[in-house]
């Protein structure tokens, strides 16, 4: 089984703080991504990863950048954490042909 | 227009009807098609997929295209309360290189009342 991990389920940060969300997939995959997903919005592409150190901006990529330095795993990152980042993030991967994509169980991420 | 249209519900129905879920899509480049099913506080998980017009078959799930109307449903029979949950459809267009397009419906919220 596809197995993506988001090491952190719920966090509380205060506004301004630098905020690392951590994502390993088990599966060798080539892609992985970035999501957030909020009441009536939907799911929504933060930024994506097709290789090592490789990262294409999203549909949604302001206040936000990514780290990837291994294969299995992706970061995500707020810089200066504000409010309207509260959200929950979901990691997810497969592979450079694959036609589906397969899901962590999801960071929830309160701003305060 | 949104390319994907996913009626968000709520949608409350008892134990053992039969469950129609719908998206419509703009986009005639879309060739593949995902059901992923959320329980509440966790990721998404792939239930169905299909690539082609027609039905498949998955137990109690049936996913249902129809390329040519833009439409694709998911049904469920028997429901049950395990099945509560939120729906999302997804698709994405075989256009080689972009395989990181997937689409996502906002998602329907089902509850199935014991």
């Amino acid at each position: 089984d596809v197995k993506v991990t988001q090491s952190s389920r719920y966090l509380v940060k205060r506004t301004g703080e630098k905020v690392f969300l951590e994502c390993v997939q088990d599966m060798d995959h080539e892609n992985m991504f970035w999501y957030r997903q909020d009441p009536g919005l939907g799911l929504r592409l933060i930024y994506f990863s097709y290789d090592v150190k490789m990262k294409e901006k999203g549909d949604i990529p302001e206040g936000y950048s990514v780290s990837r330095e291994k294969k299995e795993r992706f970061s995500l990152i707020l810089e200066s954490a504000s409010t309207n980042q509260t959200s929950m993030y979901l990691c997810a991967s497969n592979q450079i042909s694959g036609n589906t994509i397969y899901f962590g169980e999801g960071s929830w991420l309160t701003v305060v | 227009q949104k390319e994907v249209e996913q009626d968000p519900g709520p949608l409350s129905v008892p134990e053992g009807a039969i469950v129609s879920l719908n998206c419509t899509y703009s986009n005639s480049a879309f060739q593949y098609f995902m059901w992923y099913r959320q329980y509440s506080r966790k990721g998404p998980e792939l239930l169905m997929y299909t690539y082609s017009s027609g039905n498949k078959e998955d137990g109690r799930f049936t996913a249902q295209v129809d390329k040519s109307s833009k439409y694709i449903s998911l049904f469920i029979r028997d429901s049950q309360p395990s099945d509560s949950a939120t729906y999302l459809c997804a698709m994405i267009a075989n256009s080689g290189g972009s395989n990181y397009k997937l689409t996502f419906g906002k998602g329907t919220l089902l509850t199935v009342n014991p």
